[in-house]
């Protein structure tokens, strides 16, 4: 009974190449979230939605575009893949968007994703 | 705009020891959180810290909240081969973001 599932766990994949990852939670939550971690273990916020609706964008590339169909679900798709986005890919969800008393973050457990 | 910094990077520590760990943020902070991640595993929430000076206990664990919601610190006693991993702090952002600080990586020698 994963509370948010991610796949692909691993996937490992060609410069230029266009890949997706996928992810569901089943906790009720309003809000998700991808987030990044780089090989130094940095961990930065790249999306959020709350309700279907995106919230967050930071600064990344517009190669990556997320989408999510229902708020069950938020899906990232990458284009165009570069070395530099080798990394852990984690997808979350929290019951309400921003860090307020009582609202936590849960992640998935990661996609592995090497570029090579 | 607002940075969570945390203090060591690394953390290498004799089981048995105890050791502290610190999270400074450049700007008051309504409240705090601390998340583990296992080598190979995900970050995984271990508690939030609302008011000024509290402390939190979770079995050898002790969380603490600065005076002036500025600073956290996470202490460990009598370290054990399961505590190995990064402990994350993090704490809100300006556009209601989770800010997570740089994390502390966490060996114990056995």
């Amino acid at each position: 009974d994963t509370a948010v599932s991610q796949t692909p766990k691993y996937l490992v994949t060609q410069m230029g190449n266009d890949k997706s990852i996928k992810c569901e939670q089943n906790l009720g939550h309003d809000t998700m979230y991808w987030y990044k971690q780089d090989s130094k273990k940095f961990l930065k916020i790249m999306f959020s939605y709350n309700n279907k609706e995106l919230i967050i964008n930071e600064t990344v590339p517009n190669r990556f575009s997320p989408k999510s169909p229902d708020k069950a679900h938020l899906n990232l798709h990458i284009n165009s893949l570069e070395l530099g986005d080798s990394a852990v890919y984690f997808c979350a969800s929290s019951q309400l968007p921003g860090l307020s008393p009582g609202n936590t973050i849960y992640f998935g457990e990661g996609s592995w994703l090497t570029v090579v | 705009g607002q940075q969570v910094m945390q203090i060591p990077q690394y953390q290498h520590v004799q089981e048995g020891e105890d050791f502290t760990t610190y999270c400074n943020s450049s700007t008051t902070l309504s409240n705090i959180q601390w998340y583990k991640q296992r080598p190979g595993g995900h970050p995984v929430f271990l508690i939030q810290l609302v008011k000024s000076g509290e402390v939190k206990k979770q079995k050898r664990l002790t969380f603490q909240f600065g005076e002036a919601k500025k600073n956290s610190s996470l202490h460990i006693t009598a370290t054990q081969t399961t505590d190995v991993g990064t402990y994350f702090c993090a704490g809100p952002a300006a556009g209601n973001k989770l800010t997570f600080g740089g994390g502390t990586r966490v060996l114990v020698k056995p």
